[in-house]
């Protein structure tokens, strides 16, 4: 069984560029989340996609988008980053039927915004 | 406005003694909550979880107490081991069938030999 996989490991990003973010999820999981964590932090929800539309949203703005592809891949982009955008970004995926409520964490993306 | 609170930063213990761990919520609609483990440069790793149904739940050597009245869960570690230190978090969900998980800050756990 393969976990979830996220790429690239860090980026290094300059205010007011975009950037996208990848994940592939764990075989047999349809649901995708997105989360940011700030250094010190817990993870903070950013989205969750199923069946390739985003299903739930939490306290972030439009310039963070997001896609899933029907093999239940997903994208994250950010438009005109910010220096607050710096973070780690976790994906998560998990299967609609049993636990939704148990996400399963690939090792996540750093994004250093300069 | 944190819904999900861990008050302590950090916590030391020896091995083989017990770490308990804690956590606090605020908002009454939470009805599942989880404990992730989360080591440097991995993903957190889901570890244990209760319903609101259950006052505990019990894995190994990891034991989850939630107490509803209180809007407090606790996290047991017996007999806590030096492959244990990780940060820990407690999340909690029951917004629209848990697509979303509200994480508290984390406890960092250290086991001493």
């Amino acid at each position: 069984e393969t976990g979830v996989t996220q790429s690239p490991t860090h980026l290094i990003k300059t205010r007011g560029q975009q950037v996208t973010l990848r994940c592939s999820s764990q075989s047999g999981h349809n649901t995708v989340s997105w989360y940011q964590q700030a250094l010190g932090q817990g993870p903070q929800f950013i989205f969750q996609y199923y069946r390739e539309e985003e299903n739930g949203r939490g306290n972030f703005p439009p310039r963070f988008s997001g896609l899933q592809f029907p093999n239940y891949s997903s994208e994250l982009n950010v438009n005109a980053l910010e220096l607050d955008d710096s973070a780690l970004y976790l994906c998560a995926s998990s299967w609609t039927s049993g636990r939704p409520y148990e996400q399963y964490f690939g090792p996540g993306t750093r994004l250093t915004v300069t | 406005d944190q819904q999900v609170k861990q008050n302590s930063p950090s916590l030391s213990v020896q091995e083989g003694r017990i770490s308990i761990l804690n956590c606090d919520y605020t908002n009454s609609m939470f009805d599942y909550f989880l404990w992730y483990k989360k080591y440097p440069a991995e993903g957190p790793t889901f570890l244990i979880s209760i319903s609101s149904i259950k006052d505990k739940n019990e894995d190994g050597r990891f034991t989850v107490f939630l107490n509803k009245s209180a809007k407090h869960l606790s996290l047991h570690i017996v007999p806590s081991q030096p492959g244990d230190s990780a940060v820990y978090f407690c999340a909690a969900s029951g917004d629209n069938a848990g697509n979303m998980l509200t994480f508290g800050g984390g406890t960092r756990l250290m086991v001493k030999p």
